[in-house]
C-alpha cells in the first residue's frame, strides 16, 4: 500500500535561512506525489505537484521539490524563509487508483525574526 | 468569490445528534471529496464522489453519507454524533481524478460533539 512518511514533525528557522521540509513515500506504483500548505484557520493549498515530469519540481511562494526514486523522498525545500511561510506542511501521495489522497502527519514549520 | 465554501465553519452538538455539512463548489469540477483532519492535523479522505461513482473509504462508519444534490454540491450528513467525531472536516473538488489535478479545498468546518 502507498503511504507517506514526514520525517519531522516540527521544524524550526530563523527567517532568511533556508527551509527542509523532509518527506519519504512507499508505493508500488509511479506515484504522483503534492506538497499542500495549511495557514492557521485555513484550507489547503497546493505547493506543487509531481507527476513524472521533470524531477525537480518547482511551486508558489520559492518553494521547490526534488523527487528521487532511489531514496523515496520528496523533500520540500525554499532558500530563504519568510516570516508567512509558517503553516503546517503535508507531504501527500495520491492512490493508486487516482480516485483519493494520502496525506503524511504534517510538519509544523515555525519562523523566527 | 469563494471557490469551496463550507457551512458551517464551526459546529458544536450534543452526542447522539444528527447533523449536515454543507459544501459547495462553483469551479465547475466533476469530483468532490470530504477529508476529515483529527487533533493531529491527521488528514485522512472519507469520500471521493463524481456524477457517476462513489468511493467510500472502508473505515468510515456508516453513520457518515455523503449526499449530493447535483454536481455542485456534495453534503455530509452524520447520524449518532460521537464524541470521536469531533475534528476539522474538509470539503474539496476536483476536475477529474486527483492524480494530476489540483485539489482545491475549502476552509473546514470544525465539528465539536459534547
Amino acid at each position: 500500500a502507498q503511504s507517506v512518511t514526514q520525517l519531522d514533525s516540527h521544524v524550526s528557522v530563523s527567517e532568511g535561512t533556508p527551509v527542509l521540509l523532509r518527506c519519504n513515500y512507499s508505493s508500488s506504483y509511479s506515484p504522483s506525489l503534492f506538497w499542500y500548505v495549511q495557514h492557521p484557520n485555513k484550507g489547503l493549498q497546493l505547493l506543487l505537484k509531481y507527476t513524472s515530469a521533470a524531477t525537480l519540481v518547482k511551486g508558489i511562494n520559492g518553494f521547490e521539490a526534488e523527487f528521487k526514486k532511489s531514496e523515496t523522498s520528496f523533500h520540500l525545500t525554499k532558500p530563504s524563509a519568510h516570516m508567512s511561510d509558517a503553516a503546517e506542511y503535508f507531504c501527500v501521495v495520491s492512490d493508486q487508483a487516482g480516485t483519493a489522497l494520502i496525506f503524511g502527519k504534517g510538519t509544523t514549520l515555525s519562523v523566527s525574526s | 468569490d469563494t471557490a469551496v465554501s463550507q457551512t458551517p465553519k464551526y459546529l458544536v452538538t450534543q452526542m447522539g445528534n444528527d447533523k449536515s455539512i454543507k459544501c459547495e463548489q462553483n469551479l465547475g469540477h466533476d469530483t468532490m471529496y470530504w477529508y476529515k483532519q483529527d487533533s493531529k492535523k491527521f488528514l485522512k479522505i472519507m469520500f471521493s464522489y463524481n456524477n457517476k461513482e462513489l468511493i467510500i473509504n472502508e473505515t468510515v462508519p456508516n453513520r457518515f453519507s455523503p449526499k449530493s444534490p447535483d454536481k455542485a454540491h456534495l453534503n455530509l450528513h452524520i447520524n449518532s454524533l460521537e464524541l470521536g467525531d469531533s475534528a476539522v472536516y474538509f470539503c474539496a473538488s476536483s476536475q477529474g481524478g486527483v492524480t494530476n489535478e489540483k485539489l482545491f479545498f475549502g476552509s473546514g468546518t470544525q465539528l465539536s460533539v459534547l
